[in-house]
């Protein structure tokens, strides 16, 4: 079974400043790893994704994750927080056992960002 | 090139009907899977099709049924609505296959149950 925790329901940090939302993973398999953002009232945008390839992934935005098998994380990380980044924050697991990629969310972060 | 699309956008139904929402995938991709977004909560995998088949599902009971068509898209329906159906529908598409652990989402479909 998979499962995702979020480590933080609600992160607010300044305009400018760096962004740190944890997450840490539960999989029997080898995983695939993502995040997704959800703006309000609006459906989830993928921001980046983990497939065991570079443990440090890249994403769009400005967003960046890094896969630690030891640690069981895959914190998602930006240097500089911009107004436009509040909003909903989700971990995401995908077993790849077998071909049916079935998604498990974590309970998001609700990411505030102030002037 | 389109992405996902949902229809309706929003719907409004009373307890014990039946209501039917719609998904057409992002070109060129062959799986739709569904989630329900309770609202300040994650979305949950309802079931997921590939080939006009349910090929896997997750905890949700037989009230929550769907269909996916010659064409990819795909339908949800669900029967004798309770109050805690009320939730954002979301419909995924992805390509089965190498990538296929990668889902597109749609806007979704805001269901309110009165």
């Amino acid at each position: 079974a998979q499962s995702v925790t979020q480590l933080d329901s609600h992160v607010s940090v300044s305009e400018g400043t760096p962004v740190l939302l944890r997450c840490n993973y539960s999989s029997s398999y080898s995983p695939s790893l993502f995040w997704y953002v959800q703006h309000p009232n609006k459906g989830l945008q993928l921001l980046l994704k983990y497939t065991s390839a570079a443990t440090l992934v890249k994403g769009i935005n400005g967003f960046e994750a890094e896969f630690k098998k030891s640690e069981t994380s895959f914190h998602l990380t930006k240097p500089s927080a911009h107004m436009s980044d509040a909003a909903e924050y989700f971990c995401v697991v995908s077993d790849r056992g077998g071909s049916n990629y079935k998604l498990t969310f974590g309970k998001g972060t609700l990411l505030t960002v102030n002037p | 090139d389109a992405g996902v699309t949902q229809s309706p956008t929003h719907l409004i139904k009373t307890r014990g009907q039946q209501v039917t929402l719609r998904c057409s995938p992002k070109s060129g991709h062959d799986t739709v899977s569904w989630y329900q977004q309770a609202l300040g909560q994650g979305p949950q995998f309802i079931f997921q099709y590939y080939e006009e088949e349910e090929r896997q599902r997750g905890n949700f009971p037989d009230r929550f049924s769907g269909h996916q068509f010659p064409n990819y898209s795909s339908e949800l329906n669900v029967n004798a609505l309770l109050l805690g159906d009320s939730a954002l529908y979301l419909c995924a598409s992805s390509l089965e296959g190498t990538g296929g652990e990668t889902q597109y989402f749609g806007p979704g479909t805001r269901l309110l149950v009165l």
